[in-house]
C-alpha cells in the first residue's frame, strides 16, 4: 500500500459525459501527478500540481483539466469524452517538487461506452 | 526531446536464472532515471533510481541496474528471479519539468 488513495476504483460512462477522478496524496506529500495508462499509448504523463500550484504539463487534452484543493486532495476532470478516453488513469504524489520518487495509487479504470 | 526504448516487450526467464531488461534512452540535457515495476492491477513502485554518484544502482527486490553514460543505457538486472517477479517493468527518465516512461517489459517467470 503506497498511502495514495484513488476513487473510484472503477467508472463505466458514455460518449459525450463528464467525469471526476479523485486522489487523496500520501500524508506530508505536496505534489500530485496524473497520468493516463492505454495499451496504445503507453504511460503518459498528463499534469502535476504542487502545494495547490501547476507544477507541470504534459499530455493533458484540453477537455481535461485538473485541480488540487488546500487540503491537497485532487480531482481530474474529463469531458466531452471520447471511445480513446478509456483507459487507466493513476495518480502519484511526492513530498517535493520534482519527479524524483513517486509513489502510485491503485488507479482508476475509466471505461467509456 | 527525450525518449526511452525498452528493446524487449516480453522477456520468458525460468525461475532461478538471471535476467536483464534493456533500457535506452536519448536525451540532450541531463536526466535522472528510473525503473518501476507494475504487478498486476496494482499502481507501479519504485524499484530504483540513478541521480549521480556510482553508477551501480541497487534498489528493491534484488535488483539492481547499471548507468552508462556513454551507451546512453540503465539496464536492470537481477541474478535469480522469483515466480513473484512476474510483472511490467517501466524504465523512465526524468527532467526538470517531465517524465518520460518506455513502453515497458513484460517478465514472465517460469517455474
Amino acid at each position: 500500500d503506497s498511502g495514495v488513495t484513488q476513487t473510484p476504483k472503477h467508472l463505466i460512462t458514455a460518449t459525450g459525459q463528464r467525469v471526476t477522478l479523485r486522489c487523496s496524496p500520501r500524508s506530508g506529500d505536496l505534489s500530485v501527478y496524473w497520468y493516463q495508462q492505454s495499451l496504445d499509448q503507453g504511460l503518459q504523463f498528463l499534469i502535476q500540481y504542487y502545494n495547490g500550484e501547476e507544477r507541470a504539463k504534459g499530455n493533458i487534452l484540453e477537455r481535461f483539466s485538473a485541480q488540487q484543493f488546500p487540503d491537497l486532495h485532487s480531482e481530474l476532470n474529463l469531458s466531452s469524452l471520447e471511445l480513446g478516453d478509456s483507459a487507466l488513469y493513476f495518480c502519484a504524489s511526492s513530498v517535493a517538487g520534482g519527479f524524483n520518487e513517486q509513489f502510485f495509487g491503485p488507479g482508476t479504470r475509466l471505461t467509456v461506452l | 526531446a527525450q525518449s526511452v526504448t525498452q528493446l524487449d516487450s516480453q522477456v520468458p526467464v525460468f525461475e532461478e536464472a538471471p535476467v536483464e531488461l534493456r533500457c535506452n534512452y536519448s536525451s540532450s540535457v541531463s536526466v535522472y532515471l528510473f525503473w518501476y515495476v507494475q504487478y498486476p492491477n496494482q499502481g507501479l513502485q519504485l524499484l530504483l533510481k540513478y541521480l549521480s554518484g556510482s553508477t551501480l544502482v541497487k534498489g528493491i527486490n534484488g535488483f539492481e541496474a547499471e548507468f552508462n553514460k556513454s551507451q546512453t543505457s540503465f539496464h536492470l538486472r537481477k541474478p535469480s528471479v522469483h515466480i513473484s517477479d512476474t510483472a511490467e517493468y517501466f524504465c523512465a527518465l526524468t527532467t526538470y519539468d517531465k517524465v518520460i516512461f518506455g513502453p515497458g517489459t513484460s517478465l514472465s517467470v517460469i517455474p
